[in-house]
């Protein structure tokens, strides 16, 4: 049991390019959604929480209209990097948490290049 | 805020000995401090978590151990094998909060 599966794996595109990226918790109900960004060899760092219905928190320093959370049902949040530049490329993982108190699991990352 | 210390930042054993990782929490309201293994291109994947009114916690080779009063806890892995090899992250939350992760342990299992 809980899966996180987020797709896609792999994206390469031009500077200036949106992409998105999906999240979805698959067989259990999250009220909380985590995005975290992972620099080679280094630790995860938390960019934003996103409560269902609700708007996402932002950890200081991300940019909230460079990095668009939507999380519009119990089982899907996404995360849109508007207009990616290279310094965007990076190692993007959602989390997902059923309730406060229950761990968190994680996707299998998206590996984002932007040429 | 919480800030999350793990050592060693790099692990090497020979196949069968046993490993030990150590983390220390600086926020003594932190109560859940969870163990994610972590391959490459992959992402982490919760071995082992243990609460704050628990001591030690046991789920077959792994073992995670917990002092509330000196704030650390430790990760041991028995009997390596090379597929334990990965990279392991500590981290500490009080349950409701996001996780505050180590910098990771790359763990090497030489056969």
């Amino acid at each position: 049991g809980a899966v996180v599966s987020q797709h896609p794996s792999r994206v390469i595109c031009k500077s200036g390019t949106s992409v998105k990226i999906e999240c979805r918790s698959l067989d259990f109900q999250a009220t909380t959604m985590f995005w975290y960004r992972q620099f080679p060899k280094q630790s995860l760092m938390l960019m934003a929480t996103s409560n269902e219905g609700s708007k996402a928190t932002y950890e200081q320093g991300v940019e909230k209209d460079k990095f668009l959370i939507n999380h519009a049902s119990l089982t899907l949040s996404t995360l849109t990097v508007t207009s990616a530049h290279p310094e965007d490329s990076s190692f993007y993982i959602c989390s997902a948490r059923e309730s406060s108190y229950q761990p968190q699991h994680f996707g299998d990352g998206t590996r984002l290049s932007i040429l | 805020g919480e800030n999350v210390e793990q050592h060693p930042s790099t692990l090497s054993v020979q196949e069968g000995d046993s490993a030990v990782i150590k983390c220390t929490y600086s926020d003594s309201a932190s109560n859940y401090f969870p163990w994610y293994k972590q391959e490459l291109g992959k992402g982490p994947q919760l071995i082992i978590d243990i609460r704050s009114n628990v001591g030690e916690k046991k789920d077959q080779r792994i073992a995670v151990t917990l002092n509330k009063t000196a704030k650390h806890f430790s990760l041991h892995i028995t009997e390596t094998q090379p597929e334990d090899s990965a990279v392991y992250f500590c981290a500490a939350s009080q349950g409701n909060t996001p996780l505050v992760f180590g910098k990771g342990t790359r763990l090497s299992v030489i056969a």
